[in-house]
């Protein structure tokens, strides 16, 4: 089982420049998670998916988009990419019973130059 | 306003020692609290749960602490090993399988 896989591990854009972070889980999850962690805060919220076609907003939701089109996947998009996105993204999944732990990918580190 | 408080400063300890981690909370009243555990350039893994009605969880060398009175988790890593050196998270239920994560404690064992 490869768990949570995301790609790229790195990338470097310019200001205005569109990317989308991949996601992909084996586990047959129904939730799935974006949050991104910056120096000195927590992983912070920016959507999230309690099932396939589903999304909702996080606590930082502002200049993504996501979309579950299928299971597995969970995608997140930047349309135009400022230098405040500039972080590490941290894609997870989770089952739906109680008190579920979440499974973290290895992340990815994006620069907005 | 909601806070999570975790440590900010790195916590230095001698190998063998018992490290102890302190996650305090605000404005929140969780249904359970996580660790988790986050080696430098890797995703957290989860290390244990605890419930609001559990008072005490003990995994291996690993004890967490959770007093719905004081708002405070404490997060004990006895007999502690060079290996346990890593950044420690404390994670707060906020309902519908969400979390909320403290920024972290970085935890340096020294032989």
């Amino acid at each position: 089982n490869a768990g949570v896989t995301q790609t790229p591990k790195f990338r470097v854009l310019k200001t205005g420049q569109s990317m989308t972070l991949l996601c992909a889980q084996d586990m047959n999850h129904e939730y799935m998670y974006w949050y991104r962690q910056d120096p000195g805060m927590g992983l912070r919220l920016i959507h999230y998916s309690v099932g396939e076609g589903t999304t909702a907003k996080g606590e930082v939701p502002d200049g993504y988009n996501v979309s579950r089109l299928k299971k597995q996947n969970f995608l997140l998009g930047l349309e135009s990419a400022a230098p405040s996105q500039t972080s590490v993204y941290f894609c997870a999944s989770s089952g739906t019973g109680l008190n579920e732990k979440l499974f973290f990918g290895s992340g990815t580190q994006l620069s907005v130059l | 306003s909601q806070k999570i408080e975790q440590n900010s400063e790195a916590l230095n300890i001698q190998e063998g020692k018992t490290a102890t981690l302190t996650c305090n909370y605000t404005n929140y009243s969780p249904a359970y609290l996580q660790w988790y555990r986050q080696d430098p350039g890797r995703g957290p893994v989860f290390l244990l749960l605890i419930r609001e009605n559990e008072k005490e969880k003990r995994k291996e060398r690993l004890k967490v602490t959770f007093d719905t009175t004081l708002k405070q988790s404490l997060f004990h890593i006895t007999a502690s090993q060079p290996a346990d050196s890593a950044t420690y998270l404390c994670a707060l239920d906020q309902g519908g399988n969400k979390l909320v994560f403290g920024a972290g404690t970085i935890l340096r064992v020294k032989s």
